[in-house]
C-alpha cells in the first residue's frame, strides 16, 4: 500500500503527558498537512509543509502544539501537557506542489484521560 | 474563514432510491472536493472539480459545481448499502488549505 500511513492509530494518554504522532506521506508528494476533526465536525485545518519548510500554522495550534518535517519526507506531531480538549482525530494529508488533491491517511485518535 | 454549509446533514433512505446532498458557501473557491468517510477512518477522496458549472460522474455518483464556484451537489443513483458514509465538501481557498463542511451523513438501508 503507498497510501498515507500514520502512527499510531489509537493513542489513550492521561491529561498533562506529552504524545507524539507520525505521518508517512505518499512517496513523491512534496506538500505534508494535518487536520484535527472532533465529533461530527469536518476537518480542520492546522499546518502544512512544503517540504521540509513549515509554511503555514493555523492559529488553532497553540504553543503545546508543535510540527516538524525534518529531512522532507515524514512529519511529526507533538502535544505537549495534553488537555482533554485535545481529544480528537489527528489527521495527515500529502499532496504534489501546486495539485489541489489532498489525499488522506487514516488518522490518530487520540483520547485524553 | 470560509465557512461550507451541507445539507441535510442526515439523510436515510431505501436501497434503489435517488439522492441529492448539497455543499453551500457564500465564497468563491478555486476548487473543491468531495470527500467520503467511514467511522474512525481518513477521509477518502472521491472527486475535484474545478471549473464553474463542471459536472463529473463516477459510476453512479454525479457530481456539479455551481456556476460562480461558490456551492455543489453530490448526486446518487440507485443508492446500494455500500454508499453509506460521511460525505465531506472541502473547499481550497488557493492558499493550500482546504475548508470542510460538517458532512452530509447518508445511510442506505437494504
Amino acid at each position: 500500500d503507498t497510501g498515507v500511513s500514520q502512527n499510531p492509530r489509537h493513542k489513550i494518554t492521561k491529561r498533562g503527558q506529552n504524545v507524539t504522532f507520525r505521518c508517512d506521506p505518499i512517496s513523491e508528494h512534496n506538500r505534508l498537512y494535518w487536520y484535527r476533526q472532533t465529533l461530527g465536525q469536518g476537518p480542520e485545518f492546522l499546518t502544512y509543509f512544503q517540504n521540509e519548510a513549515q509554511l503555514e500554522k493555523s492559529r488553532l495550534l497553540s504553543d503545546r502544539f508543535s510540527a516538524e518535517r525534518p529531512k522532507g519526507s515524514f512529519s511529526t506531531l507533538e502535544i505537549q501537557r495534553t488537555e482533554q480538549g485535545d481529544s480528537a482525530m489527528y489527521l495527515c494529508a500529502s499532496s504534489l506542489y501546486r495539485e489541489n488533491e489532498q489525499f488522506f491517511g487514516p488518522g490518530t485518535r487520540l483520547t485524553v484521560l | 474563514t470560509q465557512l461550507l454549509e451541507q445539507s441535510p446533514q442526515f439523510l436515510s433512505i431505501q436501497e434503489g432510491e435517488n439522492l441529492t446532498v448539497y455543499c453551500n458557501s457564500s465564497s468563491v473557491f478555486s476548487s473543491l472536493q468531495w470527500y467520503r468517510q467511514e467511522p474512525g477512518e481518513g477521509p477518502v477522496l472521491l472527486v475535484t472539480v474545478v471549473t464553474g458549472g463542471e459536472v463529473k460522474k463516477l459510476k453512479r455518483l454525479t457530481f456539479q459545481f455551481g456556476d460562480a464556484r461558490k456551492d455543489s451537489s453530490l448526486h446518487i443513483t440507485a443508492a446500494q448499502p455500500g454508499d453509506t458514509g460521511l460525505y465531506l465538501c472541502a473547499g481550497d481557498d488557493g492558499n493550500n488549505r482546504l475548508a470542510f463542511g460538517k458532512g452530509n451523513q447518508v445511510v442506505v438501508i437494504p
